[in-house]
């Protein structure tokens, strides 16, 4: 079946530092891709997202590329800030349904 | 536009006790999820609905989940009798459909349901 992997957290980093969240997929067809995120005490929020092979999804700062050839979708911005300090999910929905499959999240903390 | 409203947002029960969830959706959303969230893990899905008919429950225990959605709006998760590994944050999730209405849209979450069994 449909599976996401990521990168083993928790992640620590200092504002401003570059951060990459990695991300690979295992699935038949062509699913789309997602990055969701989950501040502490609030629910999931899409962050960004990518429908097909080549895409880039952005949105504050990050972005993902939707890359067929490495089943993969990192999750990457360039300089953080503490405000970015979440929980962050990537996700594939499968080609013909609407069933969203999580992978485990990565805790991302940032300070000051 | 309000968001998806779940309840109650905590609740701590005994094993072998019964707990239930409320959701109510965005307004308009057709499609309606429950997902289940244990510590440390991604969400899984449980349950799917479109409008009040369910489209996939392959992963929901059936012989202690219960979910319905009558009248399409809100909807209702129950366990019962509760064991231990549902302790979980329980989301509520809905969506409208698509300008085809073939397929669901984004998903938008609620704040979830946080089950400890003890």
């Amino acid at each position: 079946g449909d599976s996401v992997t990521q990168m083993e957290g928790p992640v620590t980093l200092s504002e401003e530092a570059f951060l990459t969240i990695n991300c690979t997929y295992t699935a038949t067809g062509y699913p789309s891709l997602f990055w969701y995120v989950q501040y502490p005490g609030e629910g999931l929020q899409l962050l960004l997202k990518a429908t097909k092979a080549d895409d880039k999804g952005s949105n504050k700062g990050f972005e993902a590329t939707y890359r067929k050839e490495t089943t993969s979708f990192h999750l990457e911005k360039g300089s953080v800030q503490v405000s970015d300090s979440a929980v962050y999910f990537c996700a594939l929905r499968e080609t013909s349904g609407s069933r969203l499959t999580f992978g485990e999240g990565t805790q991302l903390t940032v300070n000051p | 536009e309000a968001g998806v409203a779940q309840s109650p947002r905590y609740k701590i029960i005994e094993k072998r006790q019964s707990v239930a969830f409320w959701c109510n959706p965005i307004s308009g959303h057709a499609t309606l999820y429950w997902y289940q969230q244990i510590l440390g893990q991604g969400p899984k899905l449980l349950i799917q609905f479109q409008n009040n008919g369910v489209v996939d429950d392959s992963q929901l225990p059936k012989d202690r989940f219960s979910a319905e959605r009558l009248k399409g709006v809100d909807s209702t998760l129950k366990i019962q009798p509760a064991k231990l590994e549902d302790s979980a944050v329980y989301l509520c999730a809905s969506s409208p459909l698509t300008h085809s209405g073939r397929k669901a849209g984004e998903l938008f979450f609620g704040e979830g349901s946080r089950l400890t069994v003890l």
